[in-house]
């Protein structure tokens, strides 16, 4: 498809356990960002990607969480020993990249739910 | 430094009736200013963007949003409100070139009565 997907579209999981969720950009977007909402709030950034340059991570709300992107490519976001307050929607986007004018549009994925137990 | 806050998290309107979402920002540099549109269970959807040029932009249903400098404002407005048009928007701006990250407002969550 030509859109951003993510994967799990739902995860349950137990207090304690760890998850990963997958998101793959649209092909050749150097751009890629994660985001958490929560019940009834905005979007909180988590972390961004672009090019080969190093990860912007001053979202990430604690040492628990983490993410990589393969190749350019698909990301990964890991949440190890996850707490109930980890339950959120994990949403992914991205975007061109560059400093054009269309480079800021987000492209965003249906988002993965996950609710720990 | 930016930053954006959108007025109401819950703005009620009649089928029909005009619809008007308020949002201000707050940027040090001149700002590109989006308006995105969240349909239940779904991710997020572009609706309008302001970059340069014209103030006035047009975008998707019949949206459209007008930059004012002046009072840092981007309000979202279409003149007919319609049963489909309830989701929740976010407001979000950002900046030209670098690596800027958005910055989201808290949304506002649009309820459309029959």
């Amino acid at each position: 498809g030509a859109g951003v997907s993510q994967s799990p579209s739902n995860k349950v999981t137990e207090k304690g356990k760890d998850v990963e969720l997958r998101c793959d950009p649209i092909s050749g977007h150097t751009a890629l960002y994660w985001y958490r909402q929560s019940l009834g709030q905005g979007l909180e950034f988590l972390i961004y990607f672009q090019g080969n340059s190093a990860p912007d991570k001053s979202g990430l709300p604690s040492d628990r969480f983490s993410a990589e992107r393969t190749g350019g490519s698909v990301s990964t976001l890991t949440i190890q020993r996850t707490q109930q307050e980890d339950s959120a929607v994990y949403l992914c986007a991205s975007s061109l990249g560059g400093s054009g004018r269309g480079s800021k549009t987000q492209y965003f994925g249906p988002g993965t739910r996950l609710l720990v137990l | 430094a930016q930053s954006v806050t959108q007025l109401g998290s819950h703005v009620s309107v009649s089928e029909g009736a005009l619809v008007l979402l308020r949002c201000n920002y707050s940027s040090s540099v001149p700002p590109y200013l989006f308006w995105y549109v969240q349909y239940p269970n779904q991710g997020l959807q572009l609706l309008l963007k302001y970059t340069t040029g014209a103030t006035l932009v047009k975008g998707i249903n019949g949206f459209e949003a007008e930059f004012k400098k002046s009072e840092t404002s981007f309000h979202l407005t279409k003149p007919s409100a319609h049963m489909s048009d309830a989701a929740e928007y976010f407001c979000a701006v950002s900046r030209s070139g670098g690596s800027y990250i958005p910055t989201f407002g808290r949304g506002t969550s649009l309820i459309v009565h029959p």
